[in-house]
């Protein structure tokens, strides 16, 4: 069984402040960790992604997240935020449910406010 | 390359009616899943298919829904009759496992 927490359901911060989005998971099988970002009205976006290899991923915007197994999380970072970062984040993790399935398990997101 | 194609966009009904959800999936990936997000429980997986096989329907909420992909590039999640608590934005994502999952702009469905 897996599960994710993402224990701030929002988080104000000012523009050009860093911000940090917090994760944590738990599951009995290996992992692959995501950060998905939902725009007001629209799907989920792929943000970036961890499947293997270096433990801190980086997305095109100036997004990153570090694997750390040890503390069994995935904390998002941004060193500063623009108004167009305003959205709401959601942190999910997939494994092996059995016959190559790979079932998406999510966190119940984080609500980023950027505030001018 | 297109993305996951659902329709239609919005749906308004009564209720009682029935509802029908469609959805496209990226070709070449080869599972399916459908998910419900409301304000109160958040984003939520209904069901989803590994090449074109239901593995996992336990998220549907009652006989009311079903879900079928009787090929590997359409699907359809049905409604069958329709209440007010049904309404909400239904999304469909596909992946080629173990890639990440890619989602449908999603179906917002208000019932009356």
């Amino acid at each position: 069984a897996q599960s994710v927490t993402q224990l701030d359901s929002q988080v104000p911060v000012f523009e050009e402040a860093p911000v940090e989005l917090r994760c944590n998971y738990s599951s009995s099988v290996s992992v692959y960790l995501f950060w998905y970002v939902q725009y007001p009205n629209q799907g989920l976006q792929l943000l970036l992604k961890y499947l293997s290899g270096s433990t801190l991923v980086e997305s095109i915007n100036g997004f990153e997240a570090e694997f750390n197994k040890s503390q069994t999380s995935f904390h998002l970072r941004k060193p500063s935020v623009h108004i167009s970062d305003t959205a709401e984040y959601f942190c999910a993790v997939s494994g092996d449910s059995g016959a190559g399935s790979y079932q998406l398990t999510f966190g119940k997101g984080t609500k980023l406010s950027v505030i001018p | 390359d297109a993305g996951v194609i659902q329709s239609p966009r919005h749906e308004v009904t009564e209720m009682g009616q029935e509802v029908t959800l469609r959805c496209k999936p990226i070709s070449g990936h080869n599972s399916l899943f459908w998910y419900r997000q409301t304000m109160m429980r958040g984003l939520e997986l209904l069901i989803y298919f590994n090449n074109n096989v239901p593995i996992d329907d336990s998220g549907m909420p009652e006989d009311r829904f079903s879900a079928k992909m009787p090929n590997a590039s359409f699907s359809t999640l049905k409604i069958q009759p329709s209440e007010p608590r049904d309404s909400a934005v239904y999304f469909c994502a596909s992946s080629l496992a173990p890639k990440p999952q890619h989602f449908g702009d999603g179906t917002r469905l208000s019932i009356l």
